[in-house]
């Protein structure tokens, strides 16, 4: 089993759905992390969670530290928010190796 | 312009060819890492450095060498390729390794070994 496991692996939404993508972990982790991975291959950060919540125009981001999961939420889906959502993990192991979720392919039609 | 830029960007080589894929950042980051991406396995450290000349392995160092000698560099080198090492290698940086500072990555390197 994964340490880092996200689901759905693939999803596929009509314009102006609301999306969830959600990571569960089972380790204890410093932070959390989603990305971003375009079909050009570039990565961005998306956010960086050690609790609670945080918001960044349509995205927002949640973490239960107590339930090791975090889930990224989409609202007002955009053909342009089609993307691969990846999740990585800090342990608080002290070695500073992050772990990464294998990703979330979503593709916004219009 | 805070970057991370990763040369080259593509590359085709042969099995056993010593090569040398350059890292840099301008933001006057601590720690910088790479990692290596491939189908289905997702995203892959393999070495990471929290400063100069501090290195340490992630989870598939074998058959790759980095330094640290400045702090805005971080290449990564292959001293002989093997064809399982074909993959896309993407090397990022943070502020600090603690904590979990937002990470920056390069564009990505694509690499072939034949």
């Amino acid at each position: 089993k994964n340490e880092v496991e996200q689901s759905p692996q693939n999803l596929t939404a009509q314009e102006g759905e609301f999306i969830t993508i959600n990571c569960s972990y089972s380790v204890g982790i410093s932070a959390l992390h989603w990305l971003q991975q375009h079909p050009g291959g570039g990565i961005v950060s998306l956010f960086m969670l050690s609790s609670g919540k945080k918001k960044h125009g349509r995205l927002i981001a949640t973490i239960n530290i107590q339930e090791k999961h975090s889930s990224l939420h989409i609202t007002a889906s955009h053909p342009r928010d089609s993307a691969v959502y990846i999740c990585a993990v800090l342990p608080t192991s002290g070695t500073y190796k992050y772990i990464f979720g294998t990703g979330t392919r979503l593709k916004v039609l219009a | 312009e805070a970057q991370v830029t990763q040369n080259p960007r593509y590359l085709i080589t042969v099995t056993g060819k010593k090569l040398t894929v350059t890292c840099s950042q301008n933001m006057n980051h601590e720690y910088m890492s790479w990692y290596r991406q491939d189908p289905g396995l997702g995203l892959r450290q393999i070495y990471y450095s929290m400063n100069v000349e501090v290195t340490d392995k992630g989870d598939v160092p074998e058959g790759y060498k980095v330094s640290r000698k400045e702090k805005r560099n971080f290449p990564l080198i292959l001293e002989s390729p093997s064809p399982n090492q074909t993959s896309l290698y993407f090397c990022a940086s943070s502020l600090r390794g603690d904590y979990g500072n937002e990470q920056f990555f390069g564009p990505g390197t694509r690499l072939t070994v034949l």
